[in-house]
């Protein structure tokens, strides 16, 4: 299975708010809820932001938002600061399988 | 809490093998399951596979088949990651990961701080 296309780099100024979608297949992300999201910083492990979709983890602010449409997965961060330039990357828990995006270069102009 | 603690960098030639562990700690180790995530340097996320720790059953991405083997010691509650006959490519920093799996929701809720592994000759 391919990974899931994500847009190289999507960019912002603070305060904007910015959309990065993922998109799969009708096998994985259309066939599934189980989209979850990870922000990672420059030598740092992923960090979850949001799971099954559109799902917050406690700690993870409501700037961050998550939604599915047919195959494609959308992250869509508002309000944009400073600390959120980062990489992004889907991931589709497919039964016994995961899939990840290419990641998403997110910079705060 | 729960922490997830890997081994240390390592440097192997082509065709060596490297073992890589993940110390849990803060929960219990055999009711999740843990996956190998692997980033090539400055490429992106690549699952590699996964152990129940429970079972010791695993399942392992194909591109991986045959080179990789996930282990696990109850005892020390700690998962290893082996890949055999390493090429340049292997090149990576390697996470382990915890899967979260309540209530039909799948996602993976702590990481390692990951282990840089070389691959030179």
């Amino acid at each position: 299975q391919s990974a899931l296309t994500q847009p190289r780099s999507v960019s912002g100024s603070p305060g904007q708010s910015v959309i990065i979608s993922c998109t799969g297949t009708s096998s994985d992300v259309g066939g599934y809820d189980h989209v979850s999201w990870y922000q990672q910083h420059p030598g740092k492990a992923p960090k979850l932001m949001i799971y099954d979709v559109s799902k917050r983890p406690s700690g993870v602010p409501d700037r961050f938002s998550g939604s599915k449409s047919g195959n494609t997965a959308s992250l869509t961060i508002s309000g944009l600061q400073a600390g959120d330039e980062a990489d992004y990357y889907c991931c589709s828990y497919i039964g016994s399988f995961v899939l990840f995006g290419g990641g998403t270069r997110l910079t705060v102009l | 809490q729960v922490q997830l603690v890997q081994s240390g960098a390592e440097v192997k030639k082509p065709g060596a093998s490297v073992k890589v562990s993940c110390k849990t700690s803060g929960y219990t180790f055999t009711g999740y399951y843990i996956h190998w995530v692997r980033q090539a340097p400055g490429q992106g996320l690549e699952w590699m596979g996964w152990i129940n720790p429970d079972s010791g059953g695993t399942n392992y991405a194909q591109r991986f088949q045959g080179r990789v083997t996930m282990t696990r010691d109850t005892s020390f509650t700690t998962a290893y990651m082996d890949l055999s006959r390493l090429r340049s490519d292997d090149t990576a920093v390697y996470y382990c990961a915890r899967l979260q799996s309540d209530w039909d929701d799948y996602y993976f809720d702590y990481w390692g701080q990951g282990t840089l592994v070389t691959v030179s000759s």
